[in-house]
């Protein structure tokens, strides 16, 4: 089955304290990203790969990290997490065709206190 | 700046209906425009698009309806389905660009009454 997954589905966590939720892809797809939901701003992109070590800013890049070292693992960290982080978190996925459509995980809730 | 905008935060239908969900957008650059549908504790998940080269495209229940001169698209769900209720969020593409990132709407709830 053809699925993009995130772990941990849910996180609290405390100012500072670094974290990293992993997402992982089995469709061998090149395009990776990473989303934020939050109320009343709709999902706003965080930071892309075009494919293995080719990473580079979304829309809302500041605090956050990535790495692409395999094609499948696209890792969003958060060196050192702030309240203003809290949020819904989706990772996605989709091949390089005009038509293809992106696959998002099922999201990881992250609260910062 | 909210390059897609979704002005209408709700919506609610009775069973059977017609469902019009609007979207605008102000990148004339945009030339790929999609519709995703996104239950709690899910992620979205895609429902249909368009090519701005097409006015309509249409799967099932689901029509997309795309203007633009008037940088609008709309997406009809006939008839409408309990099972419909949902966020639905529109989305664009500028397909030249060097990310090729969604962009998206802010969304829109859609209540389906049976």
């Amino acid at each position: 089955e053809a699925q993009v997954t995130q772990n941990p589905r849910y996180l609290i966590t405390v100012t500072g304290k670094k974290l990293t939720v992993t997402c992982s892809q089995n469709m061998n797809h090149e395009y990776m990203s990473w989303y934020r939901q939050d109320p009343g701003l709709g999902l706003r992109q965080i930071y892309y790969s075009m494919n293995v070590e080719v990473t580079d800013k979304g829309d809302v890049p500041e605090g956050y990290k990535v790495s692409r070292k395999e094609k499948r693992n696209f890792p969003l960290i958060l060196e050192s997490p702030s309240p203003n982080q809290t949020s819904l978190y989706f990772c996605a996925s989709r091949g390089t065709g005009l038509a293809e459509t992106q696959y998002f995980g099922p999201g990881t809730r992250l609260l910062v206190l | 700046d909210q390059q897609v905008k979704q002005n209408s935060p709700s919506l609610s239908v009775q069973e059977g209906r017609i469902s019009i969900l609007n979207c605008d957008y102000t990148n004339s650059m945009f030339d790929y425009f999609l519709w995703y549908k996104k239950y709690p504790a899910e992620g979205p998940t895609f429902l249909i698009s368009i090519s701005s080269i097409k006015d309509k495209n249409e799967d099932g229940r689901f029509t997309v309806f795309l203007n633009k001169s008037a940088k609008h698209l709309s997406l009809h769900i006939v008839p409408s389905q309990p099972g419909d209720s949902a966020v639905y969020f529109c989305a664009a593409i500028e397909t030249t660009g060097a990310n090729s990132k969604l962009t998206f709407g802010k969304g829109i709830t859609l209540s389906v009454r049976p």
